[in-house]
C-alpha cells in the first residue's frame, strides 16, 4: 500500500523568510499525482499546489513551489516569503493514476513568527 | 461559489447513541469521501463512494457505515458512538473518472469535531 510520511510535526519561519516542509512517499507506480493542501485554523482544507509524477518540471504557484525527486520519492514545499496567513496545517497527499482516493501524510503544522 | 457542506461543525453525543454526519456537495461530483483526521495521524479514509448507493471501504471502516441516496449527498453513520470514535470528520468530493479533469484535487467541507462522551 501506498504510504506518505511528513517528518515534521512542527515547523516554524520568520516572516517574509522561506521555509521547506518535507514529504516523502511509498509507491510502486509510476503514473501518480501529488498534492498540497494547507488547512488554516478554519478547518477549510485548501488545495495549494500539484504536480504529475510524469512532468519533470516542478509545479510552482506564486510564493509555493515544489522540489519533486522522482527517484527519491521526495515531495518538499517550498514557501518562499512567508506570510502570516501561511499558519496552518500543511497536508502532503498521494493518489495513483486511475485511483479515486488521496493518500495523506501525518501533516505539518507551519507557524509564522512575526 | 461551489461548496462542501457540512450539517455540523461541532458534535456532542453520548456513548451508544448513533451518530449521522451529513454532508452535501453542490458541483455534481461523481466521487464522495469521508475522512478521519487525529492529531499525528493525518487523515484517513474511513468510506468512499463513486457513484449513487455505491460504497468502498476505505483504511479504517470498523464501526462506520454510509449512505449515498443521492449524488449530492454523502451521510457517516456512526452505529454506536463509542469514545475512540472523538475525532475530526471531514467530508469532501471529487470529480469522477467519468468527468472531465479527473487529476484535480478534492474540495472538503469545513469539517466536523465530533466528541463522544
Amino acid at each position: 500500500a501506498q504510504t506518505v510520511t511528513q517528518s515534521q510535526p512542527e515547523m516554524s519561519v520568520q516572516e517574509a523568510e522561506t521555509v521547506t516542509l518535507s514529504c516523502t512517499y511509498d509507491t510502486s507506480e509510476s503514473d501518480y499525482y501529488l498534492f498540497w493542501y494547507k488547512q488554516p485554523p478554519s478547518r477549510q482544507m485548501i488545495l495549494v499546489i500539484r504536480q504529475e509524477a510524469y512532468k519533470q518540471q516542478n509545479a510552482t504557484e506564486n510564493r509555493f513551489s515544489v522540489n519533486f525527486q522522482k527517484a527519491a520519492k521526495s515531495f518538499s514545499l517550498k514557501i518562499s516569503d512567508s506570510q502570516l496567513g501561511d499558519a496552518a496545517m500543511y497536508f502532503c497527499a498521494y493518489r495513483r493514476e486511475g485511483a479515486q482516493k488521496l493518500v495523506f501524510g501525518q501533516g505539518t503544522r507551519l507557524t509564522i513568527n512575526p | 461559489d461551489v461548496k462542501v457542506t457540512q450539517s455540523s461543525r461541532y458534535l456532542v453525543k453520548r456513548t451508544g447513541e448513533k451518530v449521522f454526519l451529513e454532508c452535501v456537495q453542490d458541483m455534481d461530483h461523481e466521487n464522495m469521501f469521508w475522512y478521519r483526521q487525529d492529531p499525528g495521524l493525518g487523515l484517513r479514509l474511513i468510506y468512499f463512494s463513486y457513484d449513487v448507493k455505491m460504497k468502498e471501504k476505505g483504511d479504517i471502516p470498523e464501526g462506520y457505515s454510509v449512505s449515498r441516496e443521492k449524488k449530492e449527498r454523502f451521510s457517516l453513520i456512526l452505529e454506536s458512538a463509542s469514545t475512540n470514535q472523538t475525532s475530526m470528520y471531514l467530508c469532501a468530493s471529487s470529480l469522477g473518472r467519468g468527468q472531465t479533469n479527473p487529476t484535480l484535487g478534492y474540495t472538503f467541507g469545513s469539517g466536523t469535531r465530533l466528541t463522544v462522551v
